[in-house]
């Protein structure tokens, strides 16, 4: 079956330093990987999505992420965290190949924090 | 409206009674979505739809979890005889169309069953 796992469930950065956020997935050949966005009392926003195009995405608020197949990863990187960026981060599969349906599956969350 | 609109956005209901959470979909998408987030976790799949047709719904918990779509639009996702493990906040999405489009969430609804 389809998974994805983030491997931390929290992060602390300091602003202005570099963030990365880890994502593991089991798939098929070709999944759909995003990631979303979670502010506090907020809905979920999407910051980027993978789907089979340019293996490095970029997304909104600075983000990006690269698939790398060979590691079944799909990290989230941003080169200076802001105040702004604190908030749970979702990584989150699409795999109906593999699936045999068209449901989304989410990860359990990695919170981040920052810093002044 | 632009977005995904879910009502109501807060529930309090005592456990036995049955709650029915309103999704009003963005208009024109083909997909639409219901999960399940518990405090402090992510969320979790419980059913889905293309237009009116429910073709996945191995998620919902048990047989009190009920949705519909019947005209392909609104959504409906009923809890009969709510239990304390019901309470979470529910979240619906919509997509344009199946797997490679990104969801868009509504706000959730928050159910309390005390």
């Amino acid at each position: 079956a389809q998974s994805v796992t983030q491997l931390d469930s929290h992060v602390s950065v300091s602003e202005g330093t570099p963030v990365l956020l880890r994502c593991n997935y089991s798939s098929s050949y070709s999944p759909s990987l995003f990631w979303y966005v979670q502010h506090p009392n907020k809905g979920l926003q999407l910051l980027l999505k993978y789907t089979s195009a340019a293996t490095l995405v970029k997304g909104i608020n600075g983000f990006e992420a690269e698939f790398k197949k060979s590691e079944t990863s799909f990290h989230l990187t941003k080169p200076s965290a802001h105040m702004s960026d604190a908030a749970e981060y979702f990584c989150v599969v699409s795999d109906p190949l593999l699936s045999g349906t068209y449901k989304y599956i989410f990860g359990t969350g990695t919170r981040l924090k920052v810093l002044a | 409206g632009a977005g995904v609109s879910q009502s109501p956005r807060y529930k309090v209901a005592k456990r036995g009674q049955d709650v029915a959470l309103r999704c009003d979909p963005i208009s024109g998408h083909v997909s639409l979505f219901w999960y399940q987030q518990a405090l402090g976790q992510g969320p979790e799949f419980l059913t889905y739809f293309q237009n009116e047709a429910q073709l996945d719904k191995s998620g919902l918990p048990s047989d009190r979890f009920f949705a519909e779509r019947p005209e392909g639009s609104v959504s409906t996702l009923k809890i009969q005889r709510t239990q304390q493990e019901d309470s979470a906040v529910y979240l619906c999405a919509s997509s344009l169309d199946q797997g490679n489009s990104p969801l868009h969430f509504g706000n959730g609804t928050r159910l309390t069953v005390t």
